[in-house]
């Protein structure tokens, strides 16, 4: 069955600093999707980025990027120069059937 | 506002009570979702419609659960002899089709809180 680790509770980091938050997947398909999803705490889900499985370059969205390994099963999200409204919890997630499954998430907090 | 909406935002609620929240998803979206999410866990799926179907139900939702979507639009979950176990927030989320390339829409959630 399909799974989603995230490992990192909780991260602090400087403002204006790069941050990734790790993210390994389990499935036995060989089409999938990987997303990453920013909850703020008002408590709506934000989607922020896309890689499909069989795409050859990493997915980028302005300052998001998922950083794609496909043998190693990860699909790392990197923030670049983070900034303040970037505190948030941050799920990784991928489709399974028709509907998207999630990961416990990580916290972020960046510092100013 | 376009976006998804829920109703209401919170509930406070005593053991055994019956609860009902709503979701109006974006109104040219066909599939309609429902998660549950508890504290420092991520969303758990619940079901979810295409167009007025049910097509999927988790394990997750109990006897005590009904979730309906009757004409398409906006759907109602239904939470009967609530228990404190159910308290979580209640996602509802949209989408045009199957989301394996595109993102749900989720709304702001309803918090539920059994006493």
């Amino acid at each position: 069955a399909q799974k989603i680790t995230q490992t990192q509770p909780g991260m602090f980091v400087q403002e204006k600093e790069a941050v990734t938050l790790d993210c390994t997947y389990d499935t036995s398909d060989q089409s999938y999707g990987l997303f990453w999803y920013k909850q703020p705490s008002s408590g709506e889900m934000i989607f922020l980025i896309y890689q499909g499985s069989y795409d050859e370059q990493n997915a980028t969205e302005g300052r998001y990027s998922l950083n794609f390994q496909k043998a190693r099963k990860s699909a790392n999200l990197v923030i670049s120069a983070s900034q303040l409204g970037d505190s948030a919890m941050y799920f990784c997630a991928m489709n399974r059937d028709d509907k998207i499954i999630f990961g416990k998430g990580t916290r972020l907090h960046i510092l100013p | 506002d376009t976006g998804v909406s829920q109703d209401p935002r919170h509930k406070i609620t005593k053991r055994g009570q019956n609860v009902t929240f709503r979701c109006d998803p974006i109104s040219e979206h066909n599939r309609l979702y429902w998660y549950r999410q508890t504290l420092g866990q991520g969303p758990e799926f619940l079901t979810y419609f295409q167009n007025e179907a049910q097509l999927e139900k988790s394990r997750l939702l109990s006897d005590r659960f009904s979730a309906e979507r009757p004409k398409g639009s906006f759907s109602t979950l239904e939470i009967q002899r609530t228990e404190q176990g159910d308290s979580a927030m209640y996602l509802c989320a949209s989408s045009h089709g199957t989301p394996n390339t595109g993102e749900l829409f989720f709304g702001e959630g309803s918090r539920l809180t059994v006493l």
